[in-house]
């Protein structure tokens, strides 16, 4: 299983938005309604912030939104914050009983 | 508040094995799926392996055959038993608990397997 490929970098200014995709297969993301997003600040351990594709978690803020469309999913960041930069890692179920994570995206904030 | 430990990693040889423990607290194995998950500092994150609540195991392609996952429900710990380790192992290892059917919620903070 190959692991799903995000670009290594992204940025935008203060205030403005930031878009990335994660791309798979049909046998990963194509197929998948679990696909999920983590941030990762150095020193700090994986943070869960959009699992079954859309979805947050209590208490990730609301500028954090994903979509998918074929095998591509895609994590927007709006009103980017100071606090917004860190690397960002896609995640997808693969079959029943596998995963397979991205290759992560370095986000700055402008 | 769930919480995770992991503890057993070590600098070892090529070819060596290792037994890593993820102390649970906060919330029953039994009922919880857990997946050991690794990451090269500085590099992306690669799945390792997965234990489901009825005790069910798989793994990735890259450690097949080498490393096993098990559990002990009632110390409330989640293992990773590491043989025949190869250079390319050397990574930090979290233990991750299942949320849903398809993310990861709780992380612990890791521990360094050294293969060298």
């Amino acid at each position: 299983q190959s692991a799903l490929t995000q670009p290594p970098s992204a940025s935008g200014s203060l205030g403005q938005s930031v878009s990335f995709s994660c791309s798979g297969t049909r046998g990963d993301i194509g197929s998948s309604d679990f696909v999920s997003w983590y941030q990762i600040k150095p020193g700090r351990v994986p943070k869960l912030i959009i699992f079954e594709v859309t979805k947050r978690p209590t208490g990730v803020p609301d500028r954090f939104s994903a979509s998918k469309s074929g095998n591509t999913a895609s994590l927007t960041v709006s009103g980017l914050q100071p606090e917004d930069e860190a690397t960002y890692f896609c995640s997808s179920l693969v079959g029943t009983n596998h995963f397979v994570f991205g290759t992560g995206t370095q986000v700055t904030v402008l | 508040e769930a919480q995770m430990v992991e503890t057993g990693g070590a600098l070892v040889q090529p070819g060596g094995s290792l037994k890593l423990s993820c102390e649970v607290s906060g919330l029953a194995v039994s009922l919880n799926f857990f997946s050991w998950v690794r990451q090269v500092p500085g590099k992306g994150l690669d799945w390792v392996s997965v234990i489901y609540s009825e005790d069910s195991t798989f793994d990735s392609d890259s450690v097949k055959g080498r490393f096993t996952t098990s559990r002990d429900i009632f110390k409330s710990i989640i293992y990773l038993q590491m043989t025949n380790l190869r250079v390319e192992d050397t990574a930090i290892y979290y233990c991750a608990r299942g949320f849903g059917s398809g993310a990861f919620d709780v992380w612990g903070h890791g521990t360094l397997v050294n293969v060298s």
